[in-house]
C-alpha cells in the first residue's frame, strides 16, 4: 500500500526558512506533489517532482530522493502569510494511480 | 473559470438521514475526485472518475456511500443514513487529464457536512 507521513507543526520565524519533510512508501513512484491549504480554504497546487534533486521555484523549493522515499518544502523568506498547512502527496502505480496525502504539517511564522 | 464549484458550503444532517453533495468540475478537465478531510485523519481518498467513467472507488465505504457522474459537468456523492463519524468536510477536485498531467489538482471550496 501507500503511506506519507508528515511533522504534524513547524514554527518559524519571519524573515527566515522553513523545511517541511515528507516521507512515502509506494508501489512504484509517479512523481511527488506538494499543496498548500490555508485555514478554512482548498488546497492549492505548489509544486510536483518526479526526478532527483532540487528544484528551486523561488520562494518554494523541493528536495527529491526516490532511494529514500524522502522529499521536502523549503520555504525561504518566510512572511506571516506563509502560515498554512502544507500538503505532500505521492502517487503511485497502484490500481487507478490515485494521489495519495499526507496528514500536512501546519507551519506557523511569527513575527 | 470559476474553478470547481461544491454546493452546498455547509450541510447539517441528522442521523440517519440522507446526504447528497454536487460537484462541478472545471470545464474541459477529464478527471474528477472526491476526497474526505478530517483534523484526524487529513485528506483521504474516496473515488475519482475519468471521461465520467468511474476508474477507483476503493476509498469509498461501501455500505452507505455511492457516487455518480452522469455527465461531464456535475458529480455528486451521496451518503445514505449519516452517522456522526461521517462528519468532515467533502472536497471535489478535478485535473486536465490525470494520466499525462503532472498530478495538478485543482480543489473547490469544500462541503462541511455535519451530523448532529
Amino acid at each position: 500500500g501507500q503511506g506519507v507521513e508528515q511533522p504534524d507543526n513547524l514554527m518559524s520565524v519571519e524573515g527566515t526558512f522553513a523545511r517541511v519533510n515528507c516521507t512515502y512508501s509506494t508501489s512504484g513512484f509517479n512523481g511527488l506533489s506538494w499543496y498548500q491549504q490555508r485555514e478554512g480554504h482548498a488546497p492549492v497546487f505548489l509544486s510536483y517532482v518526479v526526478l532527483d534533486g532540487l528544484k528551486d521555484s523561488g520562494h518554494f523549493s523541493t528536495f527529491l530522493s526516490r532511494s529514500n522515499g524522502y522529499s521536502y518544502l523549503l520555504l525561504t523568506e518566510l512572511q506571516i502569510k506563509d502560515s498554512a498547512s502544507y500538503l505532500c502527496a505521492v502517487r503511485g502505480n497502484s490500481a487507478g494511480n490515485k494521489l495519495t496525502f499526507g496528514i500536512g504539517t501546519r507551519v506557523l511564522v511569527r513575527p | 473559470n470559476a474553478g470547481v464549484i461544491q454546493t452546498p458550503r455547509h450541510k447539517v444532517t441528522g442521523k440517519g438521514q440522507e446526504a447528497t453533495l454536487w460537484c462541478e468540475p472545471i470545464s474541459g478537465h477529464s478527471a474528477v475526485f472526491w476526497y474526505r478531510q478530517t483534523i484526524v485523519q487529513g485528506l483521504e481518498f474516496l473515488t475519482y472518475f475519468r471521461n465520467q467513467a468511474p476508474i477507483d472507488d476503493s476509498g469509498m465505504p461501501k455500505e452507505r456511500f455511492s457516487a455518480q457522474m452522469p455527465n461531464q459537468s456535475h458529480s455528486t456523492l451521496k451518503i445514505q443514513s449519516t452517522q456522526p463519524q461521517d462528519s468532515a468536510v467533502y472536497l471535489c477536485a478535478s485535473s486536465l487529464d490525470y494520466l499525462f498531467s503532472q498530478n495538478t489538482l485543482y480543489f473547490g471550496a469544500g462541503t462541511r457536512l455535519s451530523v448532529l
